[in-house]
C-alpha cells in the first residue's frame, strides 16, 4: 500500500506566474484535502473534493482551484501568484466523508514566489 | 478559528513522559480531540484521537477532562525522534481539519 505522494518537491515560481501542483492519494481514498502552511503556522484548509466534487472550501480566493479525478488523485492550482502564495502545500486524504475518518498527509510541495 | 489553545513550546527531557496540554473549552459534544505531530518540513502525522474517554495507541495516551474542556496527549517514554510540532485539533467538518499554530515539543538528551 502506498501513501500519499505529492509532486514536485519544491518548485520556484515568479509573481503573476499559474502553478498546478499534484497528489495521489493512498488507495483506496476517495476525500483528498488541500492546505497550505506558511512558515511557522498550522496548515491552513484550502479546499476538499470527494468523489471529483469539491465539497467544501477555506477562506481562499478563486484563484486558488483544485480537481480530482476518477482515480482520485487531485490537482491543486494557483492563478496569478503573489509572493504570500510562498508556502508549502500538503495534500492529504481520507478514506470518505466523516469527522473520525483520519487523514494521511504527504510530504508536502514547497512553493517559493519571487 | 481552530477553537483550541496550546502552549507554543516545551521542552522535556529524553526518557521522560512528555505532557502536552490542550484547552478546547467551546468544544462540542460530538466533536473528537484529534492529536496530529509534524516533524520539521514533512507532513502531518497522525498520533491518536477520542471523545470522552481517555485512548491509548503504540505512540501515545490520550487523556481528557471529564468537562471536554481540555485534554492532555501523553508520550510515555520521549526521545529525540519525538522532537517536532504537535497540533492539538477539535474543529473538524467531514473530514476538513482546522489547525491551531500548535506545540513545538523540544526534547533534550
Amino acid at each position: 500500500e502506498t501513501g500519499v505522494t505529492q509532486s514536485p518537491t519544491h518548485l520556484i515560481k515568479t509573481r503573476g506566474q499559474q502553478v498546478t501542483l499534484r497528489c495521489s492519494s493512498q488507495s483506496g481514498h476517495n476525500t483528498v484535502s488541500w492546505y497550505q502552511q506558511a512558515l511557522g503556522q498550522g496548515p491552513q484548509f484550502i479546499f476538499q473534493y470527494y468523489r471529483e466534487e469539491e465539497n467544501g472550501r477555506g477562506n481562499f480566493p478563486p484563484r486558488f482551484s483544485g480537481l480530482q479525478f476518477p482515480n482520485y488523485s487531485s490537482e491543486l492550482n494557483v492563478n496569478a501568484l503573489e509572493l504570500d502564495d510562498s508556502a508549502l502545500y500538503l495534500c492529504a486524504s481520507s478514506l470518505s466523508l466523516g469527522s473520525h475518518n483520519e487523514q494521511f498527509f504527504g510530504p508536502g510541495t514547497r512553493l517559493t514566489v519571487l | 478559528d481552530a477553537k483550541t489553545t496550546q502552549p507554543p513550546s516545551m521542552d522535556c527531557a529524553e526518557g521522560r513522559a512528555a505532557n502536552l496540554p490542550c484547552n478546547h473549552s467551546t468544544i462540542s459534544g460530538n466533536e473528537y480531540v484529534y492529536w496530529y505531530r509534524q516533524i520539521h518540513s514533512q507532513g502531518p502525522q497522525y498520533i491518536i484521537h477520542g471523545l470522552k474517554n481517555n485512548e491509548t495507541n503504540e505512540m501515545a495516551s490520550l487523556i481528557i477532562t471529564e468537562d471536554r474542556k481540555s485534554s492532555t496527549l501523553i508520550l510515555p517514554h520521549a526521545t529525540l525522534r519525538d522532537t517536532a510540532v504537535y497540533y492539538c485539533i477539535v474543529r473538524v467538518i467531514l473530514s476538513q481539519f482546522y489547525f491551531g499554530t500548535g506545540t513545538s515539543l523540544t526534547v533534550i538528551p
